[in-house]
């Protein structure tokens, strides 16, 4: 149980584009996703976390311009990488929870590569 | 006060040992404490957590020893595996201000099992 997909894996785009992530929980309704970025060989930053019909809580420092995230139903959030630069390029992980107590933990996704040309 | 400290940074371990990954805090407001697995090219994979009213939590070849009081906690891996081998990241949940909780991650410990 408490599987998240993420999709795509891997994408490559030329730089000013705009690249939409998928996150869906498949057996379980995610009240709250998170998106982290992971540079190579370093821990998870988180960027933003969402809940389910609400705008997104940014971390400092990220701007909201830059990465749009819609959490419009239980089962899918999307992260949008606006107009993406080679600075971009990254790791970029969610993951979900439930609403519940404290020991609901988060599961996560499989992750997207995204580089910029 | 939001950091969680983990160490090594790097860990290498003969097959059949046991691989142990400390990590501290200072948040009392921290109320539970997961582990992960990540493997390269993977999204992390929660292993074992433990709750502060807990000293100990066993699954498997997996242990987290905890102590309250001096805000630490480990990860023992019994009996260590090739297969074991991935990038280990300690974690503590806390709630923010915006009625949301959220996760303070350690840097991670990049353990490697030698067969």
């Amino acid at each position: 149980g408490a599987v998240v997909s993420q999709h795509p894996s891997w994408v490559i785009c030329k730089s000013g584009t705009s690249v939409k992530i998928e996150c869906r929980s498949l057996d379980f309704q995610a009240t709250t996703m998170f998106w982290y970025r992971q540079f190579p060989k370093q821990s998870l930053m988180l960027m933003a976390t969402s809940n389910e019909g609400s705008k997104a809580t940014y971390e400092q420092g990220v701007e909201k311009d830059k990465f749009l995230i819609n959490h419009a139903s239980l089962t899918l959030s999307t992260l949008t990488v606006t107009s993406a630069h080679p600075e971009d390029s990254s790791f970029y992980i969610c993951s979900a929870r439930t609403l519940g107590a404290q020991g609901q933990p988060q599961h996560f996704g499989d992750g997207t590569r995204l580089s910029i040309l | 006060q939001q950091q969680v400290k983990q160490s090594p940074q790097s860990l290498i371990v003969q097959k059949g040992g046991i691989s142990i990954i400390n990590c501290a805090y200072e948040n009392t407001a921290f109320d539970y404490f997961p582990w992960y697995q990540q493997f390269p090219g993977k999204g992390p994979a929660l292993l074992i957590a433990i709750r502060p009213d807990v000293s100990e939590k066993k699954e498997g070849r997996f242990t987290i020893s905890f102590n309250k009081s001096a805000k630490q906690f480990s990860l023992h891996i019994m009996d260590s595996q090739p297969g074991d081998s991935a990038t280990y990241f300690c974690a503590a949940s806390i709630q923010n201000a915006g009625n949301n909780r959220k996760l303070i991650w350690g840097l991670g410990t990049s353990l490697a099992v030698n067969p």
